[in-house]
């Protein structure tokens, strides 16, 4: 069965410099999600997507923006990189709003270093 | 603000040696609770949703449960392979909600 792909899953990048992280969900969910997981953490949730809309955000930083696009894949654009952004950065999709079904599928994930 | 708390916080069981993970929640307006299995480096693998007290889901070696408060996740006749952390997440009502997870069971099984 298809699953989420990300891109690219692995990143390494200087303090101050930009990345930018690619989600494409399974086929026919609508619906995204970016969350952040640090060393030894839980993932945490950054923003989410539901119909190329933005649905609800979570601790994001404001140097952090994030788009879903008309095929409904998703990019996480990260500006002034700071050392503290180093960790697994993990998109999910689900079927929200076409089945009634709301679980979450998670891809493998970007491991973003900052150096 | 939602809450979710696992416990143990780490576990070692020898093969065959089955037991019980705890998810103990705190949300507003409960749309579902989800397990998942991670492995080291790896995303979130979906495991149960449930979405009211008293439902029950079961796959392979493990069974899920739910109450009012909390969640168990019942692993029986545990292999080597099932060695991973387990994470518990709620999700609220709402479009595209969230999910808020707890920070997980690490379970090790060793032969």
């Amino acid at each position: 069965a298809a699953g989420v792909i990300q891109s690219p899953r692995h990143l390494i990048k200087e303090k101050r410099e930009t990345a930018t992280l690619k989600c494409y969900p399974i086929p026919r969910h609508d619906t995204v999600y970016w969350y952040q997981q640090g060393p030894g953490q839980d993932p945490q949730f950054l923003i989410s997507f539901y119909e190329k809309m933005q649905s609800d955000k979570g601790s994001i930083p404001d140097r952090f923006s994030a788009q879903q696009f008309s095929d409904y894949h998703s990019e996480l654009n990260m500006s002034s990189l700071e050392l503290g952004d180093s960790a697994l950065y993990f998109c999910a999709s689900s079927p929200t709003g076409t089945s009634g079904r709301y679980e979450q599928y998670f891809g493998p994930g970007t491991r973003l270093t900052v150096t | 603000e939602d809450q979710v708390t696992q416990s143990p916080e780490a576990l070692r069981l020898q093969e065959g040696e089955s037991s019980s993970l705890n998810c103990s929640y705190t949300v507003s307006g409960l749309r579902g609770l989800f397990w998942y299995r991670q492995d080291p480096g790896k995303g979130p693998e979906f495991l149960f949703t449930l979405y009211s007290a008293g439902e029950e889901k079961e796959k392979e070696r493990l069974k899920a449960t739910l109450t009012k408060k909390e969640s168990f996740l019942h692993i029986t006749a545990p292999k080597p392979e099932d060695s991973a952390t387990y994470l518990c997440a709620v999700q609220a009502a709402g479009t595209a909600s969230k999910l808020t997870f707890g920070t997980g069971t690490r379970l090790q099984v060793t032969l």
